[in-house]
C-alpha cells in the first residue's frame, strides 16, 4: 500500500530536549516536505527536498533542520524546541515535476506539544 | 510568497443541499492550483487541480472547481452534500516550481 510513514503520531516534550520526526514514503517519490499546521493559518512548508542531497527552506524554517540522505526518508529535526514549535505537523511526498509536484501524498500527522 | 486566501472559515450546510467553498490566488501566469480534503484526525487528500486547458476541473467524490482568471478565483463546488463531507478544505497555489502555498481552510459542517 502506498503511503507516507511518520513517527511518532503524538509527542509531548520540553524545552531545549532535542527531538526528531521521521517520515518514510514507499512510492519512490523525488519530491518531500515538510508542514506545520497552526488554527487560522492552514499549512506552511518548513522545508522541502527535490531529490537526495538536495533540500531547501520553506516559509518557516526557522528552528528546524532536514536531512534527506535516502530517497525514502525525510526527518524532520527539532535541534531545541520552544513552546511555540507546538503544532500539527505533516510529511508529504511527491512525484518530481511541475505537473506532479503539487500532487501531495500526506501522512497522517505529528502532534507535538513543547512545554 | 505567492498567497492563497479562503474567506470562508466556516460553512454550515445541510445535507443534500449544494457547497460552494471560495478561494483566490495572488497573481501568476499560469497558476497551477489544487483543493485538498482534510477529514478529521487525518491528513490532507488531493481533490483535484488545475493546470491549463478547460476551466471547469472534475475532482474525486463529486466535487468540481472553476477556474476564473478574470476575478483569480478557484472555487470548489459540489451539487448535494453528504454528511461524509463534513472536513477542512485547503485551496493551494503552486509557485516557484517547488513550493505549494496554502490558504487557511474552511471548515464544512453538514448539518442533517
Amino acid at each position: 500500500e502506498a503511503q507516507v510513514t511518520q513517527n511518532p503520531r503524538y509527542l509531548i516534550t520540553v524545552t531545549g530536549k532535542k527531538l526528531t520526526v521521521t517520515c518514510s514514503q514507499n512510492m519512490n517519490h523525488e519530491y518531500m516536505s515538510w508542514y506545520r499546521q497552526d488554527p487560522g493559518l492552514g499549512l506552511r512548508q518548513i522545508y522541502y527536498s527535490m531529490n537526495v542531497e538536495v533540500t531547501d527552506k520553506g516559509d518557516v524554517p526557522e528552528g528546524y533542520k532536514v536531512s534527506r540522505k535516502e530517497k525514502r526518508n525525510f526527518p524532520l529535526i527539532l535541534e531545541s524546541p520552544s513552546p511555540n514549535q507546538t503544532s500539527l505537523y505533516f510529511c508529504a511526498s511527491s512525484l518530481w515535476g511541475r505537473e506532479n509536484t503539487g500532487e501531495l501524498f500526506f501522512g497522517e500527522g505529528s502532534r507535538l506539544t513543547v512545554l | 510568497a505567492q498567497s492563497v486566501t479562503q474567506p470562508d472559515i466556516h460553512i454550515t450546510v445541510s445535507e443534500g443541499a449544494s457547497l460552494e467553498l471560495r478561494c483566490n490566488y495572488s497573481y501568476g501566469a499560469t497558476p497551477y492550483l489544487f483543493w485538498y480534503v482534510q477529514s478529521p484526525g487525518q491528513g490532507l487528500q488531493l481533490l483535484l487541480k488545475y493546470f491549463s486547458g478547460d476551466t471547469l476541473v472534475q475532482g474525486i467524490k463529486g466535487f468540481e472547481a472553476e477556474f476564473k482568471r478574470s476575478q483569480s478565483s478557484f472555487n470548489l463546488r459540489k451539487p448535494s452534500v453528504h454528511w461524509s463531507d463534513a472536513a477542512e478544505y485547503f485551496c493551494a497555489q503552486f509557485y516557484n516550481d517547488y513550493k505549494l502555498s496554502f490558504g487557511a481552510g474552511t471548515t464544512v459542517t453538514v448539518r442533517a
